[in-house]
């Protein structure tokens, strides 16, 4: 946590909606990620930023979109291509000084 | 592919004993290998880390014992306490990469 926060920390969504999950970081770090978890599966990279305007594709991207206009925010948007959203998502930044990612409070998202 | 295999899937280990995670790479190209420790409905949090220039890394109960010839590293909890029972994740990166590639987690149980 500390320095990132991520909003709501629960979010239930009707199957055809899309919604944004917002995250915030005051660390001053260019690197920013998204990540899925599902039990048993471990974290799975969704997008990362490595730089204002400009952001790339993880291993499931897909159902998923991004955006990162301020160094500060990196939402993550879900949308209704997505077939099983229903996943604990994470969002980190990266020192780059030490490699190190620190993780944020992480958003809780149910389909109803 | 999985890059990162982590074993074992659980762990019990009673208070006071060392608990031992394991987890093997493909990739030579990665130089670094954090574990993170995780708690229910929490974000990952920077456990301790490792570069391949060195074999063990030791902070406090946690040590890390890295062997590059095999492509393996494992962690080391010693003294165990109940406090510990989390979920255990190791990753590994390249220098300047993009993101952390996850195993798929230990969930350890430290009975009192």
């Amino acid at each position: 946590d500390g320095g990132i926060t991520q909003s709501p920390k629960y979010l239930f969504r009707k199957e055809g909606q899309n919604v944004t999950l917002s995250c915030e970081q005051n660390l001053n770090h260019d690197a920013m990620y998204w990540y899925r978890q599902d039990p048993g599966q471990g974290l799975r990279l969704i997008y990362y930023s490595q730089i204002v305007n400009d952001f790339q594709k993880g291993d499931i991207a897909e159902g998923y979109s991004v955006s990162r206009e301020k160094k500060e925010s990196f939402p993550l948007t879900v949308t209704s291509a997505q077939k099983n959203p229903t996943a604990f998502y994470l969002c980190a930044t990266r020192d780059r000084s030490t490699d190190t990612q620190y993780f944020g409070p992480g958003t809780r998202l149910t389909v109803l | 592919q999985q890059q990162v295999k982590q074993s074992p899937q659980s762990l019990i280990v009673q208070k006071g004993g060392i608990s031992i995670i394991n987890c093997a790479y493909e990739n030579t190209a990665f130089d670094y290998f954090p574990w993170y420790q995780q708690f229910p409905g929490k974000g990952p949090a920077l456990l301790i880390a490792i570069r391949p220039d060195v074999s063990e890394k030791k902070e406090g109960r946690f040590t890390i014992s890295f062997n590059k010839s095999a492509k393996q590293f494992s962690l080391h909890i010693m003294d165990s306490q109940p406090g510990d029972s989390a979920t255990y994740f190791c990753a590994a990166s390249r220098q300047a990469g993009t993101a952390l590639i996850f195993g798929k987690g230990t969930t350890l149980s430290v009975s009192s």
